[in-house]
């Protein structure tokens, strides 16, 4: 059990254009999701917590405006990275909760390695 | 602020031999732990977790163990095998919200 998805697993775009990524949680509804961002040889960094139904939380730093966060359900949430530019190139991965564990624990996607050009 | 760190950034330990893998917390109120595993190029994966009622816990060929006197955790695998080269990740949930603060991970590699 607590399995999360992401998809796309990698997506390569020009600058300027907006790329849009997917977190599913496939076998628990996740009220809570979070985006990570992780540059090579770093540690992950939190960018924002995803709450269905209201809006993300951003981290200090992190533009609410170029990374846009919806959690419209309680299987999915969507970070698009608005007008990317190659130093928002970065693996980008999403976590969830599963809120009827009774634990803290947060599961991990796969992640989704962006490349801007 | 709240951090949660390891030691070494790397580890080398002969196949065969046991790991030990190190970190340090700052917030005393902290009351849940995890470790996590992350091979390249894919996302973490839970290992095991620990809450600060307990100072030892185990798992299939993991053991963590928690100080909270001088707040440390160590993760100890035994028989470490190839399949064991990850960077390990202690993290510790905090706020309401149930963030993670993830420290500097640890690169395990391991020698033939």
């Amino acid at each position: 059990g607590a399995v999360v998805s992401q998809h796309p697993s990698w997506v390569i775009c020009k600058s300027g254009t907006s790329v849009k990524i997917e977190c599913r949680s496939l076998d628990f509804q996740a009220t809570t999701m979070f985006w990570y961002r992780q540059f090579p040889k770093q540690s992950l960094m939190l960018m924002a917590t995803s709450n269905e139904g209201s809006k993300a939380t951003y981290e200090q730093g992190v533009e609410k405006d170029k990374f846009l966060i919806n959690h419209a359900s309680l299987t999915l949430s969507t970070l698009t990275v608005t007008s990317a530019h190659p130093e928002d190139s970065s693996f980008y991965i999403c976590s969830a909760r599963d809120p009827t564990s009774g634990q803290e624990t947060q599961y991990f996607g796969p992640g989704t390695r962006l490349l801007v050009l | 602020g709240e951090s949660v760190g390891l030691h070494l950034p790397t580890l080398s330990v002969q196949e065969g031999d046991n790991s030990i893998i190190n970190c340090a917390y700052s917030n005393s109120a902290s009351d849940y732990f995890i470790w996590y595993k992350q091979e390249s190029g894919k996302g973490p994966q839970f290992i095991i977790d620990i809450r600060s009622n307990m100072d030892k816990r185990q798992g299939q060929r993991v053991t963590v163990l928690l100080n909270k006197t001088v707040k440390h955790l160590s993760l100890q695998i035994a028989a470490t095998q190839p399949g064991d080269s990850a960077v390990y990740f202690c993290a510790a949930p905090y706020s309401s919200a149930s963030k993670i603060i993830f420290g500097s991970g640890t690169r395990l590699s391991i020698r033939p």
